[in-house]
């Protein structure tokens, strides 16, 4: 069965720099959330989109901005690099259903180091 | 706000044994969600077993259930005859819905052989 993907897998960036991360949800999936793990953490909730809108938002900085395209892919945008962003991003997707829950399936993740 | 707790920050059980890992819970919600992930050393977060709050009946998949207590907000998974491949860290998560998830500390799980 498809999975999420994410790309790129691993990312070096220097401080100051940009950074862009994408995700390909799961075929008729119509859900993205974005989530970030620092090291020996939980993941943290970022943002969200549905039918390529924005739909929740977390401890997003400002520095950073996503969208979700037309084909559903995301994109999370991430400026002015620190050496605290250096993490774990998680892409996830889900469909979303009008009641109840479906479950979110996460993508294999993209290590960003920063220098 | 919601809150998950996981007061485990590690344990280890002998390959083959049984194993409960606890998670607690606290939301003023009525309508929910509730799920394990399992985060292996390759950090693939990958989805263990969920729980409708409005279910009373306890998930189950395989080797894996859950004990769910929804007046103690309690969510215990329990591990069957555990397996090496087990090791992992494992997070407790919430949700309502279609919405974000909320995720414990999470529990480091090592099966021994």
């Amino acid at each position: 069965a498809a999975g999420v993907i994410q790309s790129p897998r691993h990312l070096i960036k220097e401080k100051r720099e940009t950074a862009t991360l994408k995700c390909y949800p799961i075929p008729r999936h119509d859900t993205v959330y974005w989530y970030q793990q620092g090291p020996g953490q939980d993941p943290q909730f970022l943002i969200s989109f549905y039918e390529k809108m924005q739909s929740d938002k977390g401890s997003i900085p400002d520095r950073f901005s996503a969208q979700q395209f037309s084909d559903y892919h995301s994109e999370l945008n991430m400026s002015s690099l620190e050496l605290g962003d250096s993490a774990l991003y998680f892409c996830a997707s889900s469909f979303h259903l009008s009641t109840g829950a479906y479950e979110q399936y996460f993508g294999p993740g993209t290590r960003l180091t920063v220098t | 706000a919601q809150t998950v707790t996981q007061s485990q920050p590690e344990m280890s059980v002998q390959e083959a044994e049984t194993v409960t890992l606890s998670c607690t819970y606290d939301t003023s919600e009525s309508n929910y969600y509730l799920f394990w992930y399992k985060q292996p050393p390759s950090r693939q977060m990958i989805l263990v077993i969920r729980q409708e709050a409005y279910k009373q009946q306890n998930a189950t998949e395989n080797r894996f259930s859950v004990n769910f207590q929804k007046a103690a907000k309690s969510f215990s998974l329990k591990i069957s005859d555990s397996q090496l491949g087990d090791t992992a860290m494992y997070f407790c998560a919430l949700n309502f819905g279609n919405e974000k998830l909320t995720f414990g500390t999470g529990t480091r799980l090592t099966i021994i052989p």
